[in-house]
């Protein structure tokens, strides 16, 4: 149980477009679901944490207009990266939380590699 | 604040030696710990994690960890390696229903 689906894998997308990724509680629903950023050998950056029907809440220096975030339902939030720029090109990991579960453990996504031409 | 250290960015063991990764936290309150490992180009697998209770923790893949709250650490260990377990591993900290917070990371490189 509590698996987190994350589409696409990857994506390659040209500088200047948008590119949206999903991120799905397959067996659980998630209250809240987390966007990580992760750099090439470097640790976990929180971006920001979306609770189910409100607005996402950012981390300091992310820009909420560059990236949207949404979750719609208590299985998906979608994290839209717009007017991508090479230097957007990271690895995108989401997890999900079951505020219900003891502990408010959070199930993450296998991630996804965006690179920007 | 809160947070958590992992101060050996590298470790290389032999396979079949045993291993520890270093995690300290600094927190108010004790907080949940919790160690992930990933593999290349991999999300995040959950290998144990410590709330509350016994200090010492079993987890998958014949990890186990435990919990010095004098020591503010919360170290893995596995008495043998085996290749396989060559991945990155992230030592992490929440407090009740707060986010996460990651250690920098341990890349553990097993050599025959």
């Amino acid at each position: 149980g509590a698996v987190v689906s994350q589409h696409p894998s990857r994506v390659i997308c040209k500088s200047g477009t948008s590119v949206k990724i999903e991120c799905r509680s397959l067996d659980f629903q998630a209250t809240t679901m987390f966007w990580y950023r992760q750099f090439p050998k470097q640790s976990l950056m929180l971006m920001a944490t979306s609770n189910e029907g409100s607005k996402a809440t950012y981390e300091q220096g992310v820009e909420k207009d560059k990236f949207l975030i949404n979750h719609a339902s208590l299985t998906l939030s979608t994290l839209t990266v717009t007017s991508a720029h090479p230097e957007d090109s990271s690895f995108y990991i989401c997890s999900a939380r079951d505020l219900w579960t003891p502990g408010g453990e959070q199930y993450f996504g296998p991630g996804t590699r965006l690179t920007v031409t | 604040a809160q947070s958590v250290t992992q101060p050996d960015i590298h470790i290389t063991v032999s396979e079949g030696a045993s291993l520890e990764l270093r995690c300290n936290y600094s927190y108010g309150a004790t907080p949940y710990l919790f160690w992930y490992v990933q593999s290349p180009g991999q999300g995040l697998q959950l290998l144990l994690k410590y709330f509350s209770g016994d200090t010492l923790v079993q987890g998958i893949k014949g990890f186990e960890a435990e919990f010095k709250r004098s020591q503010s650490s919360f170290n893995l260990r596995k008495p043998s390696v085996h290749w396989s377990d060559a991945a990155e591993y992230f030592c992490a900290g929440q407090t009740g229903a707060n986010n996460l917070f990651f250690g920098t990371g341990t890349r553990l490189t097993v050599i025959p």
